[in-house]
């Protein structure tokens, strides 16, 4: 099975639907991130979390919330979809106790937004 | 804001040519990154480098903090190393700031 596992992997919706993503992990590591990739673009950091009562804005978190229901499980909601938020969705984990961050990511989500 | 720059963009080469794939960055960092990018989309870690060098199998990378530059080599390239190759920092306690990646094709 899959460290880091995202559902769904693809989804397609319209303009002003409420969305979740949802990302789940069984690393045990205390770090997770949401980032989007756009073709061009490159990733870019959407929020991320440090711990269960941690939460951080990254560069592009303006249309997204986040929620840290456990130490496994980091869920991105788009509260109201419009079409500039088609992308391909990475989660992403990290332990900074192993002493090297390196950084563990899921299949990707891929979200259409009509 | 710290940017991130690869080059090339595109890379085609024969399969057994020696690849160098290069990242430079604008401020200070902590760590740098390589990633790779499978066709299908998925996305592996390959190196974290805060100084100096690694290797591991046919991939080396290098990090001069000094000049703020990265280099990716790969040696004796295969069509199997065709993938998305992204250079990324660590500029603080936050996130990884991503470059744009480069897509390397290599040809039987």
């Amino acid at each position: 099975d899959a460290d880091v596992t995202q559902t769904p992997r693809n989804r397609i919706t319209k303009t002003g639907k409420r969305i979740m993503l949802e990302c789940s992990q069984t690393k045990g590591h205390d770090r997770m991130y949401w980032y989007r990739q756009d073709p061009g673009l490159g990733l870019r950091l959407i929020y991320y979390s440090f711990d269960v009562k941690d939460i951080n804005k990254g560069e592009i978190s303006d249309g997204y919330s986040v929620s840290r229901q456990a130490q496994a499980k980091f869920s991105l909601s788009l509260e109201s979809a419009i079409p500039n938020q088609t992308a391909l969705y990475f989660c992403a984990t990290s332990d900074y106790r192993e002493g090297t961050d390196t950084q563990y990511f899921g299949p990707g989500t891929r979200l259409t937004v009509l | 804001k710290n940017e991130v720059e690869q080059s090339p963009q595109n890379l085609t080469a024969q399969e057994g040519e020696f690849i160098t794939i290069n990242c430079s960055y604008s401020v200070g960092i902590s760590a740098l990154h390589w990633l790779q990018q499978h066709p299908g989309g998925g996305i592996v870690s390959l190196f974290m480098l805060s100084s100096g060098k690694k290797k591991h199998g046919r991939l080396i990378a290098t990090i001069n903090i000094q000049e703020k530059h990265s280099s990716l080599h790969i040696t004796a390239s295969h069509p199997r190393d065709s993938a998305v190759y992204i250079c990324a920092v660590v500029p603080g306690a936050d996130g990884l700031t991503f470059g744009k990646g480069t897509h390397l094709i290599i040809q039987p």
